[in-house]
């Protein structure tokens, strides 16, 4: 069982936007601005899309944006593509000086 | 450009070892934080392991504590994962990841090694 919460799956259609929660503790994402979101295609190594709750890499579009409430952080995908159909994971940084992943999310493009 | 390239994956039985190589190039590897992170067949990512870029700091998910063993080579640009007491559990793809050196984000990812624990 992952130590961060997220929901199985999130569909969406064309052109809408969808957003895409990780719950956590105040012993992680409560505590720390230290959350990473990653895009994974089947097959496929995970793509870093958001660092440090909201700031995107060079190359993510803008379209891809990060936001943290609490112990809950949130991806949110504007504008949603059909390549944007993929899994998605949420990281963060936990007191106990280690990492965890949240169980991923899998997008659907309908 | 940045690659990380793994390599010593594949079959050991319940028990065994196996140690893992990632090869670095296109950056200064020393300068950098260094992660290992599994994915199980069909199942999510799984931090394993944490190295700082001078080895000061190392971290280890409880799955994995007392068995593995993370190390690396700055002269050679390589990170190291040394696996013993293998479980079936362990089975996975083991991706090598760089870390960004903002807040412990993986910035670099591998393609992964796959590692089979069956008897």
């Amino acid at each position: 069982q992952s130590a961060l919460t997220q929901p199985a799956s999130v569909s969406g259609s064309p052109g809408q936007s969808i957003t895409i929660s990780c719950t956590g503790t105040n012993s992680d994402i409560g505590d720390y601005n230290y959350v990473s979101w990653y895009q994974q295609y089947p097959g496929k190594a995970p793509k870093l899309m958001i660092y440090e709750v909201s700031n995107r890499p060079s190359g993510v579009s803008n379209r891809f944006s990060g936001s943290k409430s609490g112990n809950t952080a949130s991806l949110t995908i504007s504008g949603l593509q059909v390549e944007d159909e993929a899994y998605y994971y949420c990281s963060s940084y936990l007191r106990s000086s280690t990492l965890a992943f949240g169980g991923g999310t899998k997008v659907t493009v309908l | 450009e940045v690659h990380l390239v793994e390599s010593g994956g594949g079959l050991v039985q319940p028990g065994g070892s196996l140690r893992l190589s990632c090869a670095a190039s296109g950056f200064s590897f020393s300068n950098y934080h260094l992660n290992w992170v599994r994915q199980a067949p069909g199942k999510g990512l799984e931090w394993v392991s944490y190295i700082s870029a001078r080895s000061e700091a190392i971290y280890y998910a409880h799955s994995v504590r007392g068995r593995f063993t993370i190390s690396r080579d700055n002269a050679k640009n390589s990170l190291y994962l040394q696996m013993n007491s293998l479980r079936a559990e362990d089975t996975a793809v083991y991706y090598c990841a760089r870390d960004g050196g903002r807040g412990y984000d993986m910035d670099q990812w591998g393609q992964g090694t796959l590692v089979t624990v069956s008897s």
